[in-house]
Protein backbone atom coordinates (compact mmCIF):
# COMPACT_ATOMS: atom_id res chain seq x y z
CA UNK A 1 0.00 0.00 0.00
CA UNK A 2 1.90 2.56 -1.01
CA UNK A 3 0.80 6.08 0.48
CA UNK A 4 3.17 8.28 -1.97
CA UNK A 5 3.25 7.98 -5.40
CA UNK A 6 6.16 9.46 -8.00
CA UNK A 7 4.88 7.57 -11.21
CA UNK A 8 7.12 8.74 -13.43
CA UNK A 9 10.87 7.13 -12.80
CA UNK A 10 12.71 9.26 -15.20
CA UNK A 11 12.41 12.53 -17.03
CA UNK A 12 14.17 14.04 -19.78
CA UNK A 13 14.56 17.78 -20.50
CA UNK A 14 16.49 20.29 -22.41
CA UNK A 15 18.73 23.10 -20.75
CA UNK A 16 16.94 25.83 -19.99
CA UNK A 17 13.50 24.67 -20.19
CA UNK A 18 10.89 24.11 -17.39
CA UNK A 19 11.25 20.38 -15.35
CA UNK A 20 8.08 19.43 -13.87
CA UNK A 21 7.82 16.57 -11.58
CA UNK A 22 5.00 14.77 -9.73
CA UNK A 23 3.98 13.02 -6.51
CA UNK A 24 0.36 11.64 -5.39
CA UNK A 25 -0.41 11.36 -1.86
CA UNK A 26 -3.13 9.20 -0.25
CA UNK A 27 -3.93 10.59 3.08
CA UNK A 28 -5.21 13.81 3.92
CA UNK A 29 -4.20 13.89 7.23
CA UNK A 30 -0.61 14.84 5.75
CA UNK A 31 0.27 18.14 6.73
CA UNK A 32 3.53 18.91 5.23
CA UNK A 33 5.59 18.04 1.94
CA UNK A 34 9.02 18.25 1.31
CA UNK A 35 11.22 17.47 -2.24
CA UNK A 36 14.84 15.99 -1.30
CA UNK A 37 17.75 15.67 -4.53
CA UNK A 38 19.80 13.11 -4.68
CA UNK A 39 23.37 12.49 -6.39
CA UNK A 40 24.79 9.01 -6.75
CA UNK A 41 26.78 7.66 -3.59
CA UNK A 42 25.46 10.76 -1.84
CA UNK A 43 22.26 11.01 1.58
CA UNK A 44 19.20 12.88 0.24
CA UNK A 45 19.59 16.46 0.39
CA UNK A 46 16.75 18.60 1.40
CA UNK A 47 15.26 21.18 -1.48
CA UNK A 48 12.07 22.61 -0.66
CA UNK A 49 9.20 22.52 1.36
CA UNK A 50 5.52 23.49 1.75
CA UNK A 51 2.84 23.35 4.43
CA UNK A 52 -0.82 22.46 3.76
CA UNK A 53 -1.88 25.60 4.93
CA UNK A 54 -0.40 27.10 1.25
CA UNK A 55 -0.79 26.31 -2.36
CA UNK A 56 2.49 27.35 -4.19
CA UNK A 57 6.07 28.06 -2.24
CA UNK A 58 9.24 29.27 -4.13
CA UNK A 59 12.50 29.34 -3.74
CA UNK A 60 15.13 30.98 -6.55
CA UNK A 61 14.46 28.25 -9.91
CA UNK A 62 12.24 25.80 -7.85
CA UNK A 63 8.68 26.20 -6.91
CA UNK A 64 6.49 23.84 -5.38
CA UNK A 65 2.48 23.67 -6.12
CA UNK A 66 0.31 21.76 -3.75
CA UNK A 67 -3.23 20.70 -4.76
CA UNK A 68 -5.26 19.19 -1.70
CA UNK A 69 -8.53 18.03 -3.20
CA UNK A 70 -6.43 16.06 -5.80
CA UNK A 71 -3.83 15.38 -3.06
CA UNK A 72 -0.81 16.26 -5.69
CA UNK A 73 2.47 17.53 -4.87
CA UNK A 74 4.20 18.95 -8.11
CA UNK A 75 8.39 20.65 -8.42
CA UNK A 76 8.60 23.16 -10.88
CA UNK A 77 12.66 24.05 -12.06
CA UNK A 78 12.60 26.57 -14.48
CA UNK A 79 15.22 27.19 -15.73
CA UNK A 80 16.85 23.39 -16.09
CA UNK A 81 20.62 23.53 -15.56
CA UNK A 82 22.63 20.23 -15.97
CA UNK A 83 23.43 20.23 -12.76
CA UNK A 84 20.00 19.45 -11.83
CA UNK A 85 20.59 16.14 -13.12
CA UNK A 86 19.83 13.86 -10.11
CA UNK A 87 16.98 11.78 -8.97
CA UNK A 88 14.22 13.85 -6.78
CA UNK A 89 11.96 12.46 -4.08
CA UNK A 90 8.98 13.88 -3.02
CA UNK A 91 8.08 13.13 1.13
CA UNK A 92 5.21 13.94 3.16
CA UNK A 93 4.80 14.01 6.84
CA UNK A 94 1.73 13.89 9.86
CA UNK A 95 2.30 14.92 12.89
CA UNK A 96 4.74 12.77 14.30
CA UNK A 97 7.05 14.81 11.48
CA UNK A 98 7.97 11.22 10.38
CA UNK A 99 8.94 11.19 6.12
CA UNK A 100 7.35 8.86 3.95
CA UNK A 101 9.13 8.71 1.13
CA UNK A 102 8.02 8.20 -3.20
CA UNK A 103 10.10 5.60 -5.23
CA UNK A 104 11.77 9.01 -6.51
CA UNK A 105 12.24 10.52 -10.53
CA UNK A 106 15.39 10.48 -12.23
CA UNK A 107 15.60 13.82 -14.06
CA UNK A 108 18.20 13.88 -16.92
CA UNK A 109 18.90 17.67 -18.67
CA UNK A 110 20.37 17.77 -21.66
CA UNK A 111 22.96 20.45 -22.46
CA UNK B 1 28.09 23.70 10.35
CA UNK B 2 29.27 20.20 10.34
CA UNK B 3 26.50 17.82 8.40
CA UNK B 4 25.85 14.35 9.62
CA UNK B 5 28.60 11.84 9.52
CA UNK B 6 28.17 8.13 9.15
CA UNK B 7 30.66 5.39 8.94
CA UNK B 8 31.73 2.83 7.38
CA UNK B 9 30.67 4.16 4.00
CA UNK B 10 30.81 0.86 2.44
CA UNK B 11 30.52 -2.65 3.95
CA UNK B 12 30.58 -6.24 2.34
CA UNK B 13 29.64 -9.23 4.59
CA UNK B 14 28.67 -12.58 4.47
CA UNK B 15 25.19 -13.41 5.53
CA UNK B 16 24.06 -14.64 9.03
CA UNK B 17 27.70 -12.05 10.22
CA UNK B 18 26.88 -9.01 11.79
CA UNK B 19 27.32 -5.87 11.49
CA UNK B 20 27.15 -2.37 12.76
CA UNK B 21 26.40 1.23 11.49
CA UNK B 22 27.39 4.44 13.32
CA UNK B 23 26.19 7.98 12.98
CA UNK B 24 26.76 11.20 14.40
CA UNK B 25 24.34 13.83 13.97
CA UNK B 26 24.28 17.57 13.17
CA UNK B 27 24.75 19.28 16.56
CA UNK B 28 21.70 20.41 18.55
CA UNK B 29 19.56 18.49 16.62
CA UNK B 30 17.33 16.05 19.35
CA UNK B 31 15.61 13.90 16.71
CA UNK B 32 17.76 11.09 15.00
CA UNK B 33 16.25 8.75 12.14
CA UNK B 34 17.84 5.65 10.48
CA UNK B 35 16.27 4.77 7.05
CA UNK B 36 16.89 1.37 4.75
CA UNK B 37 17.34 2.43 1.08
CA UNK B 38 16.73 -0.39 -1.16
CA UNK B 39 17.81 0.18 -4.99
CA UNK B 40 15.00 1.58 -6.68
CA UNK B 41 12.84 3.04 -4.04
CA UNK B 42 12.66 5.55 -1.05
CA UNK B 43 14.16 5.95 2.30
CA UNK B 44 11.75 3.46 4.37
CA UNK B 45 12.27 4.74 8.08
CA UNK B 46 13.13 2.18 10.44
CA UNK B 47 13.34 4.10 13.23
CA UNK B 48 12.98 7.57 14.95
CA UNK B 49 14.81 8.63 18.74
CA UNK B 50 14.22 11.76 20.07
CA UNK B 51 16.97 12.49 22.68
CA UNK B 52 18.18 8.97 23.70
CA UNK B 53 14.80 7.71 24.09
CA UNK B 54 12.66 5.61 20.94
CA UNK B 55 9.66 7.41 19.61
CA UNK B 56 9.07 4.63 17.02
CA UNK B 57 10.69 1.41 16.16
CA UNK B 58 7.54 -0.09 14.75
CA UNK B 59 9.30 -0.85 11.29
CA UNK B 60 12.89 -1.90 12.75
CA UNK B 61 12.39 -5.86 12.02
CA UNK B 62 13.61 -6.26 16.08
CA UNK B 63 14.86 -10.29 15.36
CA UNK B 64 17.66 -9.20 13.59
CA UNK B 65 18.05 -5.45 13.89
CA UNK B 66 19.05 -3.54 17.00
CA UNK B 67 19.62 0.10 17.60
CA UNK B 68 20.44 2.59 20.30
CA UNK B 69 21.61 6.44 20.91
CA UNK B 70 23.57 6.47 24.32
CA UNK B 71 24.10 9.94 25.90
CA UNK B 72 21.32 11.25 22.96
CA UNK B 73 24.01 11.95 20.76
CA UNK B 74 25.70 9.84 18.71
CA UNK B 75 23.41 6.09 17.41
CA UNK B 76 24.44 2.97 16.06
CA UNK B 77 22.35 0.58 14.50
CA UNK B 78 23.21 -3.13 14.09
CA UNK B 79 22.55 -6.13 12.06
CA UNK B 80 22.81 -9.66 13.57
CA UNK B 81 22.47 -12.06 11.45
CA UNK B 82 22.56 -10.13 8.09
CA UNK B 83 20.58 -11.99 5.60
CA UNK B 84 20.81 -11.18 1.77
CA UNK B 85 17.64 -8.96 1.74
CA UNK B 86 19.55 -6.70 3.74
CA UNK B 87 21.86 -5.57 0.99
CA UNK B 88 20.84 -1.81 0.98
CA UNK B 89 21.53 1.89 1.53
CA UNK B 90 21.34 2.70 5.72
CA UNK B 91 20.79 6.34 6.04
CA UNK B 92 21.36 8.52 8.95
CA UNK B 93 19.16 11.74 9.48
CA UNK B 94 18.13 14.54 11.84
CA UNK B 95 16.12 17.34 12.69
CA UNK B 96 16.10 20.11 14.75
CA UNK B 97 13.38 20.37 17.65
CA UNK B 98 10.16 21.09 15.93
CA UNK B 99 11.25 21.07 12.67
CA UNK B 100 9.98 18.92 9.47
CA UNK B 101 13.03 19.10 7.93
CA UNK B 102 15.40 16.09 8.18
CA UNK B 103 19.39 16.44 7.10
CA UNK B 104 20.90 13.34 5.70
CA UNK B 105 23.99 11.69 6.15
CA UNK B 106 26.00 10.00 2.78
CA UNK B 107 24.92 6.40 4.39
CA UNK B 108 26.82 3.22 4.35
CA UNK B 109 26.27 1.19 1.53
CA UNK B 110 26.10 -2.80 2.67
CA UNK B 111 26.31 -5.63 0.42
CA UNK B 112 25.71 -9.10 1.58
CA UNK B 113 26.91 -12.32 -0.19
Amino acid sequence: DQQVKQNSPSLSVQEGRISILNCDYTNSMFDYFLWYKKYPAEGPTFLISISSIKDKNEDGRFTVFLNKSAKHLSLHIVPSQPGDSAVYFCAVSGSARQLTFGSGTQLTVLP
Amino acid sequence: EAGVAQSPRYKIIEKRQSVAFWCNPISGHATLYWYQQILGQGPKLLIQFQNNGVVDDSQLPKDRFSAERLKGVDSTLKIQPAKLEDSAVYLCASSGQGNYEQYFGPGTRLTVT
